[in-house]
């Protein structure tokens, strides 16, 4: 089983829609957590870290669900600029650093 | 630019030649990852420098890949004998720090094409 699984799509939505991506994460040790953005051909840019009260950014909203062992993101309205894939970031504190990457869900928003 | 800087941005090369890929990360990140990302994937972790010191290379694939970081700045990343298979995106990423809750900045990264 990978460590951190998300559902790869496409989400095909119609702008303005409400769109929620889940990743759930297998080792209980994860700490932190993440949501990069990555548009074709690009590199990985941060969306938002994941706190375990939640938290909000604009149109997102990301929440951590530690006994379940899943973090999800929610887009309002969106926006055509929102297509992308959203790759799902896990980290364990240890020594160092380590995060490992999910396989990221693509996200299609339709005018 | 204050961003991560690679270079190439795109390599072609005959199978059995090496190569070596280069990463600026931002001045004063102590941090330093390389990863590969293939087709439809997330990126894979390959290895990891806390400053000049490279404290896992777990991902490495094979003994064919090597990296460095011998100042603590500037990163290479190596890959001896290319074989097909190490046709992939090339990412290198670096953190202020070394805790994992700081994110990780990415450069563009290299587009790794093996003949």
């Amino acid at each position: 089983r990978k460590e951190v699984e998300q559902d790869p799509g496409p989400f095909n939505v119609p702008e303005g829609a409400t769109v929620a991506f889940n990743c759930t994460y297998s080792n209980s040790a994860s700490q932190s957590f993440f949501w990069y953005r990555q548009d074709c051909r690009k590199e990985p840019k941060l969306l938002m870290s994941v706190y375990s009260s939640g938290n909000e950014d604009g149109r997102f909203t990301a929440q951590l669900n530690r006994a379940s062992q899943y973090i999800s993101l929610l887009i309002r309205d969106s926006k055509l600029s929102d297509s992308a894939t959203y790759l799902c970031v896990g980290g364990v504190s240890g020594g160092y650093q380590k995060v490992t990457f999910g396989t990221g869900t693509k996200l299609q928003v339709i005018p | 630019g204050a961003g991560v800087s690679q270079s190439p941005r795109y390599k072609v090369a005959k199978r059995g030649q090496d190569v070596a890929l280069r990463c600026d990360p931002i001045s004063g990140h102590v941090s330093l990852f390389w990863y590969q990302q293939a087709l439809g994937q997330g990126p894979e972790f390959l290895t990891y420098f806390q400053n000049e010191a490279q404290l896992d290379k777990s991902g490495l694939p094979s003994d064919r890949f090597f990296a460095e970081r011998p100042e603590g700045s500037v990163s290479t990343l190596k890959i001896q004998r290319t074989q097909q298979e190490d046709s992939a995106v090339y990412l290198c990423a670096s953190s202020m720090g070394v805790n994992s809750n700081q994110p990780q900045h990415f450069g563009d990264g290299t587009r790794l094409s093996i003949l």
